[in-house]
């Protein structure tokens, strides 16, 4: 199995530009999670979803983020407008679901906004 | 409540020696205990877990401690080698749900 899937790996852009953020689950696996990791605050919980229904999205910071997941294959987070403070890695993970609690995480997305 | 609190933040030890990692937690609705270990440039992958009617797991050189009474838990790493220089993270699972709530992580340096 190729594991979790994300892209880009690198991405720097500009303040006020949106950046989208793609991730493809193992297949078969029934839950996607949406992590962002800082030196300040450490490994943090955006969103997450279940048979492509977000579940819990209390973490997402504001309104400038927004996750989708259209299929059981392919996911998204977008920041619009981005702002110097979203500089982060962000990670997907997924996992089987039920009673499967290991969570399988991507490479990461390495993200600067100057 | 739904903090898992991880210490110390950056720990150093000596080849052969052992590496002790703690965490805390309050909510007492957690039912699963992992951790997870990072190398840079490389996303977080499962080492061990642990469910709460278990008070120790261990597997090859790394071991899980778990205290339900004093909602504490932690990793021991034996026999420590520099290829477990990594940065460790737990985590609690709880409340409904698979959501994971992690430590703020612990940076091991295992020197020569």
């Amino acid at each position: 199995d190729a594991g979790v899937i994300q892209s880009p790996r690198h991405e720097v852009t500009e303040m006020g530009q949106e950046v989208t953020l793609r991730c493809k689950p193992i297949s078969g696996h029934n839950s996607l999670f949406w992590y962002r990791q800082t030196m300040m605050r450490g490994l943090e919980l955006l969103i997450y979803f279940n048979n492509n229904v977000p579940i819990d999205d209390s973490g997402m910071p504001e309104d400038r983020f927004s996750a989708k997941m259209p299929n059981a294959s392919f996911s998204t987070l977008k920041i619009q407008p981005s702002e110097p403070r979203d500089s982060a890695v962000y990670f997907c993970a997924s996992s089987r679901g039920g009673l499967e609690e290991t969570q399988y995480f991507g490479p990461g997305t390495r993200l600067l906004v100057l | 409540q739904q903090q898992v609190k991880q210490s110390p933040q950056s720990l150093i030890v000596q080849k052969g020696g052992i590496s002790i990692i703690n965490c805390a937690y309050e909510n007492t609705a957690f039912d699963y205990f992992p951790w997870y270990q990072q190398f840079p440039g490389k996303g977080p992958a499962l080492l061990i877990a642990i469910r709460p009617d278990v008070s120790e797991k261990k597997e090859g050189r790394f071991t899980i401690s778990f205290n339900k009474s004093a909602k504490q838990f932690s990793l021991h790493i034996m026999d420590s080698q520099p290829g477990d220089s990594a940065t460790y993270f737990c985590a609690a699972r709880g409340g409904g749900g698979n959501k994971l709530t992690f430590g703020t992580g612990t940076q091991l340096k295992v020197e020569l």
